[in-house]
């Protein structure tokens, strides 16, 4: 299957900094890619849909002035988490669709920890 | 909105037992994904059913997908402490979005 690499495993961070989070597929390229959000115990919350070369759609609920994504390239897409708070503590996924959306891609994952 | 209902939520059985797991909608789907889930971890596919009626089988794990293509089951026979996991089912709907189950932590005791 396809590799997706996302960096970093895992921050701290303090309350009110900002975090960026990547995620990159080491070898296919997709226009579209998903990020997700999971809290402890619980099942993989779609955030927003990013988009190369323009803007990313967003999940009802999901500030997008909060969580800033950036598609940059056909391999590189990254979440910006301003300001961040202590509920904003989670686990982030990112995802490639495979070919004929018969498959996602899931990266690592990135464990936040807001204090 | 397409909703997938996956059940049980949490099981925990003894080694060599087995069980299954459901995942069910009122919606149909293109396809239909299994996922598992290590902690700390992104989901890994285990494998995607297309057509109705689809059975799909992986080692003791044994896929099927509803003629209707709205529901899914996941049987596993004679469950090893390995198999222990989140295990996450997901439909794909439009925009190619996954709609993922809440997934079912499964623990198996040796």
């Amino acid at each position: 299957g396809a590799v997706v690499s996302q960096h970093p495993s895992w921050v701290i961070c303090k309350s009110g900094t900002s975090v960026k989070i990547e995620c990159r597929s080491l070898d296919f390229q997709a226009t579209t890619m998903f990020w997700y959000r999971q809290f402890p115990k619980q099942s993989l919350m779609l955030m927003a849909t990013s988009n190369e070369g323009s803007k990313a759609t967003y999940e009802q609920g999901v500030e997008k002035d909060k969580f800033l994504i950036n598609h940059a390239s056909l391999t590189l897409s990254t979440l910006t988490v301003t300001s961040a708070h202590p509920e904003d503590s989670s686990f982030y996924i990112c995802s490639f669709p495979g070919t004929g959306a018969t498959e996602a891609f899931f990266g690592q994952g990135t464990r936040l920890t807001v204090v | 909105t397409q909703l997938l209902e996956q059940s049980p939520q949490f099981l925990s059985i003894q080694e060599g037992e087995n069980l299954t797991v459901y995942c069910n909608s009122s919606s149909v789907f293109s396809s239909l994904q299994w996922y598992r889930q290590e902690p700390g971890e992104g989901p890994v596919l285990l494998v995607t059913v297309v057509t109705g009626g689809e059975v799909k089988k992986l080692k003791r794990l044994t896929f099927q997908f509803g003629d209707a293509r709205k529901d899914s089951s996941l049987h596993i026979t004679a469950a090893q402490p390995g198999d222990t996991g989140l295990y996450l089912c997901a439909g794909v709907g439009g925009s190619e979005k996954l709609v993922f189950g809440k997934g079912t932590k499964l623990t198996v005791n040796p």
